[in-house]
């Protein structure tokens, strides 16, 4: 049964870094047929997609976020990751990791992790 | 960006009711669409890929359609577990999704 877990700080200062993990169990991140990505969801700007990796290293970022999102993995603890920079209260959100089948569709999620930008 | 814009943002209905949700994107994204189901304080699931694919487990009353610009969610007979908001997401152009219909109980 595949399992993804969020975790990370719940609260951030403003122009702090936000370093999110997420642990995968039940599937190995090396595998050929999927993406691991993450997508965050508020109020204000409601599903927003961040990025997505796959195994090899290869990554696809927003456009809007490229500038300070960085992904990485490690497969030896089938952990994927997530790092923003210089954080604003506009990053407040819910952010979920995720299962990407052939890099488009998000079909398996973790529960999600609220993290609060905030001084 | 491909901006998507679901409409209605929400609706009232009953059990047993044929509803249809649209989404319209801003730009042709062929067939490259996805749709997902919310629940409160729960992860998206997703219900349908490439405009008309169930995905695994998926009942049949969901029925989804279109190409281009324009996509419809349907639902042919609301059931119980069914209230909920849903979302579309297209892939032709990085990854974005609809603002979310809400199906809420008449």
């Amino acid at each position: 049964q595949l399992h993804l877990q969020e975790s990370g700080p719940g609260l951030a200062k403003p122009s702090e870094t936000l370093s999110l993990n997420c642990s995968v169990s039940g599937a190995s991140i090396v595998s050929p047929s999927y993406y691991w990505g993450w997508v965050r969801q508020s109020p204000e700007k409601g599903l927003e997609w961040i990025g997505n990796i796959y195994f090899s290293g290869v990554t696809d970022y927003s456009p809007s976020l490229k500038s300070r999102v960085t992904m990485s993995l490690d497969a030896s603890r089938n952990m994927f990751f997530l790092t923003l920079t210089s954080v604003t209260a506009a990053d407040t959100a819910v952010y979920f990791c995720a299962r990407v089948r052939h890099a488009v569709a998000f079909d398996f999620w973790g529960q999600g992790i609220h993290v609060t930008v905030s001084s | 960006d491909i901006q998507m814009t679901q409409s209605p943002s929400s609706l009232s209905a009953s059990v047993g009711d044929r509803i249809t949700i649209t989404c319209q994107a801003s730009h042709d994204i062929i067939n490259y669409l996805n749709w997902y189901q919310q629940k409160p304080g729960r992860a998206p699931k997703l219900l349908i890929y490439d405009t008309s694919i169930l995905d695994a487990g998926v009942p049949s009353r969901f029925i989804g359609s279109g190409s281009g610009t324009l996509f419809t969610l349907t639902i042919s007979s609301l059931q119980p577990e069914d209230f909920a908001t849903y979302y579309c997401q297209q892939y032709r152009s990085f990854r974005s999704f609809g603002g979310g219909t809400r199906v809420a109980v008449k």
